[in-house]
């Protein structure tokens, strides 16, 4: 069936340190894969997405990676701050509905 | 405020009674999703809108949950007879068709719903 596997669920890191979180999917038809930071009590929001066709994409401090064959992604973080403080969500898009099968989330604290 | 907006935002009901949930999307936006999340988790697909047709509902949707888009705008997410587990936030996201192809799905700030 379809699913997202994330992890890990809790990562600290130090201020200027980087981050790293994984997401793995099952749907072979999965061809678009956002990234959400949700803050507490407050909506998903975007913060970078990638195709099905780009291996790589970077925006600022803020870089995502796509492995096809090995079905998963990954979302990188650098020089960490506090404000980046908050869960962070993958999803996959399944071909068709365009539905997002979302990952379990990852709790990202960064210690001042 | 031009996003997607939902209304109520909090709502507190005694299980058994209806409820009923708004969800208005960005103006030039033809697809419509609601999701429901809970404590500590992602959220989860409920069923989704083109315009005014809806074309998937999860498996998670009950025949006690229904939903609406009448004109292709807004919708509506109705529960009936509420029960305590779904107690969740119900966030309803919308995004634009371009080409048959997936499109970022922006979200609203939710509503959560707590059943006693």
């Amino acid at each position: 069936g379809e699913n997202v596997e994330q992890h890990p669920s809790t990562l600290s890191v130090q201020e200027g340190d980087s981050a790293v979180i994984k997401c793995t999917y099952s749907d072979s038809a999965s061809n678009y894969f956002p990234w959400y930071k949700q803050e507490l009590g407050k909506r998903p929001q975007l913060i970078i997405d990638i195709r099905s066709n780009v291996g790589e994409k970077k925006d600022q401090r803020i870089a995502v990676t796509l492995n096809k064959t090995a079905k998963h992604f990954s979302l990188h973080i650098t020089e960490t701050q506090p404000e980046d403080s908050a869960v962070y969500f993958c999803a996959a898009s399944i071909r068709g509905t365009y539905k997002y099968i979302f990952g379990t989330g990852t709790r990202l604290k960064v210690l001042a | 405020d031009t996003g997607v907006s939902q209304n109520p935002r909090h709502k507190i009901t005694k299980r058994g009674q209806n409820v009923t949930f708004r969800c208005d999307p960005i103006s030039e936006h033809n697809r419509l999703y609601w999701y429901r999340q809970t404590l500590g988790q992602g959220p989860e697909f409920l069923t989704y809108f083109q315009n005014e047709a809806q074309l998937e509902k999860s498996r998670l949707l009950s025949d006690r949950f229904s939903a609406e888009r009448p004109k292709g705008s807004f919708s509506t997410l109705e529960i009936q007879r509420t029960e305590q587990g779904d107690s969740a936030m119900y966030l309803c996201a919308s995004s634009r068709d371009l080409d048959r192809r997936p499109e970022t799905q922006y979200f609203g700030p939710g509503t959560r719903l707590l059943v006693l």
